[in-house]
């Protein structure tokens, strides 16, 4: 079975830039969730999705943070303008449902803002 | 908001000793997961517990919810190179995850 598939990998830009991500999670599963680890800390929950709707976005700066899961199935975060404190991994990860699942991470997207 | 605090942060230990992480919080918590993140990786779910004084063994890895769900612990016997990483427990309802700020394990050989 594939894991949860994340891109990129990497990305450097400079603040006030805009960067988008792309997360595909494991087939079938109906809960997306996207958090964000600062280096040396847990990962923080951004926003969770559950098929294309929001459930939990209480954490998301809604400022220059937006994400989408359209058909329920792939979904992107976008920054825009990206500031100096967005560095940090981007991790994807997604559950059969919601409560209690098991979660399951993507490899992350490790953003450098300069 | 609900916060859990892990300690330590850091813990160095020579090959074969034991090595142990606590979680706790001020509230009660419905159940705690705990995920593995190695260096450069992703969290790799580990274990759940939901019951009150849960304990659960995984070869040398030991897993323990307070009586009063308000604090676990992760207990790993003769640590090898292979346990280096960061333990993180995070308490989960709703499928909502609030993670602890880890304990980073370093293993010398």
């Amino acid at each position: 079975e594939a894991g949860v598939a994340q891109s990129p990998r990497y990305k450097i830009i400079e603040k006030r830039q805009s960067v988008a991500f792309w997360c595909n999670p494991i087939s079938g599963h109906a809960t997306l969730y996207w958090y964000q680890q600062i280096l040396g800390q847990g990962p923080k929950l951004l926003i969770q999705f559950q098929n294309n709707g929001v459930v939990d976005d209480s954490q998301l700066p809604k400022d220059r943070f937006s994400a989408e899961r359209l058909k329920g199935v792939d979904s992107t975060l976008k920054i825009q303008p990206a500031k100096l404190e967005d560095s940090a991994v981007y991790l994807c990860a997604s559950s059969l449902g919601q409560g209690r699942e098991t979660q399951y991470f993507g490899p992350g997207t490790r953003l450098l803002v300069l | 908001g609900q916060q859990v605090m892990q300690i330590p942060q850091y813990q160095h230990v020579q090959e074969g000793e034991d090595f142990t992480t606590y979680c706790n919080s001020s509230t009660t918590l419905s159940n705690i997961q705990w995920y593995k993140q190695r260096p450069g990786g992703h969290p790799v779910f580990l274990i759940q517990l939901v019951k009150s004084g849960e304990v659960k063994k995984q070869k040398r890895l030991t897993f323990q919810f307070g009586e009063a769900k308000k604090n676990s612990s992760l207990h790993i016997t003769a640590t090898q190179t292979t346990d280096v990483g960061t333990y993180f427990c995070a308490e989960g309802n709703t499928g909502k995850l609030i993670f602890g700020q880890g304990t980073t394990l370093q293993v010398k050989p």
